[in-house]
């Protein structure tokens, strides 16, 4: 399977910390997603980047690649209470078909 | 903003009842998607839809699912024969697509789906 797999599972942090989550993942790709999903609500796009970029910085958000390990992490910086929610990796298999395929997620839960 | 809706927001049905949930991509996105996500699990690809024809399926997209594109804007998911299992929020996704790739998916709110 591609399927991303994220570390860690849960994280909780005071408000202003830091947040680092991973994801890692088995097969070659064309992209690498991350995803916000609010509790019962949809995904939310937050970053691609592609398979021959190795940092990308949007905002607050930082994103690394490394294809040779198969891995990638997300960095939220100053993390707010707003940013309590689950964040997915998701990965654009590169042979062919049109088919993302999400990990597992990791909660993340920002204390005020 | 352009939006992805879905409809039923929530549906409850009989186990054994066909279901259909509907769906209304972004206009100018070539790309469809349901995904499903059963209550504080993993967001799993079901189908994905280009050119009027299915692109990719897995595994728990059997014979008891279709997808159609009925009229150019709808998109929709039918279950032919729920079961309790098949409860879950299911998620509709469109993609502009860019060189091939699927690029950014825009996702709609969901359809909770539960069968009794």
């Amino acid at each position: 399977s591609q399927q991303g797999e994220e570390d860690p599972q849960a994280l909780s942090i005071q408000e202003g910390e830091n947040a680092t989550m991973n994801c890692s993942y088995k097969t070659s790709i064309n992209n690498l997603q991350w995803y916000r999903q609010n509790s019962g609500r949809g995904l939310v796009h937050l970053i691609l980047i592609r398979s021959n970029e190795r940092e990308k910085h949007s905002g607050r958000l930082r994103v690394t690649l490394d294809t040779s390990k198969k891995s990638s992490s997300l960095l939220i910086t100053a993390s707010r209470a707003a940013d309590t929610a689950s964040y997915f990796c998701a990965t654009d298999a590169s042979t062919g078909g049109f088919k993302t395929i999400f990990g597992a997620g990791t909660r993340l839960f920002v204390k005020a | 903003e352009p939006e992805v809706t879905q409809t039923p927001s929530h549906q409850v049905t009989q186990m054994g009842q066909e279901v259909i949930l509907r769906c209304v991509p972004i206009s100018n996105h070539l790309y469809f998607y349901w995904y499903r996500q059963i209550l504080g699990q993993k967001v799993e690809f079901l189908v994905s839809f280009y050119n009027n024809e299915i692109s990719e399926k897995s595994e728990i997209f059997d014979d008891q699912f279709s997808v159609e594109r009925p009229d150019g804007s709808n998109f929709t998911l039918k279950i032919r024969s729920t079961k309790l299992e098949d409860s879950a929020m299911y998620f509709c996704a469109s993609s502009e697509g860019v060189a091939g790739n699927t690029g950014e998916l825009f996702f709609g709110e969901g359809s909770r789906l539960t069968v009794l």
